[in-house]
């Protein structure tokens, strides 16, 4: 198993500003992928994050809007970009040490609200 | 779109009673898994059933796949109260390192 510690665990911020939303895990994993989720809604995923290379985006999401990083094994940031009311959302991380045995392991989420 | 279907979007059912979750997806897959969610926040993981299993049991769920018809269910049996959240299937296909959830069904359990 694998713990996670995401950070913020809420924050309310102004529009056309940015947030950085940290995620620590307790252990060497494989793979890191970070989440939204809409009020009311499922989980979309946003990007695979690569370690010590640049992410891995789905269809919808553009570095320059969520830039990702993760330098090391057990730590990878999202940064929410120009806010607006629209980005009004939780953000989750999530970690998997091998997708086709086991499952996903996921932090407690950011509840983002922007105003 | 990422997201498969899941039916239905809510299920009301009285304490004892069964409830069964339906989900359904179009392309191939490795495996699929169940997710449970309280209060919009962290996921519970359930169960994970690989393409080449058709039925898992864990406690008092049950979970079955037909590969054939893209779809698997979870069916939770002698429903309580506590068990009142969002469940989501999520899963990942064939030559993918991602995992991709359903729209969910919020399961309401009254006492």
């Amino acid at each position: 198993s694998a713990v996670i510690s995401q950070k913020p665990s809420r924050d309310i911020c102004q529009r056309g500003t940015s947030l950085t939303i940290q995620c620590q895990v307790d252990s060497q994993v494989t793979m890191m992928f970070w989440y939204r989720q809409q009020p009311g809604q499922s989980l979309t995923l946003i990007a695979t994050a690569n370690q010590g290379s640049e992410a891995t985006y789905e269809s919808g999401f553009v570095i320059d809007k969520f830039p990702i990083s993760r330098p090391n094994l057990t730590f990878s940031t999202l940064t929410v970009s120009n806010m607006s009311p629209e980005d009004s959302s939780i953000y989750l991380c999530s970690v998997v040490t091998n997708l086709l045995n086991t499952e996903a392991f996921f932090g407690q989420g950011t509840r983002l609200t922007v105003v | 779109s990422q997201q498969g279907e899941e039916d239905p979007q809510a299920l009301s059912i009285q304490e004892g009673e069964n409830a069964t979750m339906n989900c359904s997806y179009k392309t191939s897959i490795n495996n699929l898994q169940w997710y449970r969610q309280n209060s919009g926040r962290g996921l519970v993981h359930l169960i994970l059933i690989r393409s080449n299993e058709r039925e898992k049991h864990s406690g008092r769920l049950r979970v079955t796949l037909d590969t054939s018809k893209k779809s698997s269910s979870l069916l939770i049996t002698a429903s309580r109260a506590a068990d009142t959240a969002s469940y989501f299937c999520a899963r990942v296909s064939y030559n993918t390192d991602k995992l991709i959830f359903g729209t969910g069904t919020r399961l309401q359990v009254f006492p």
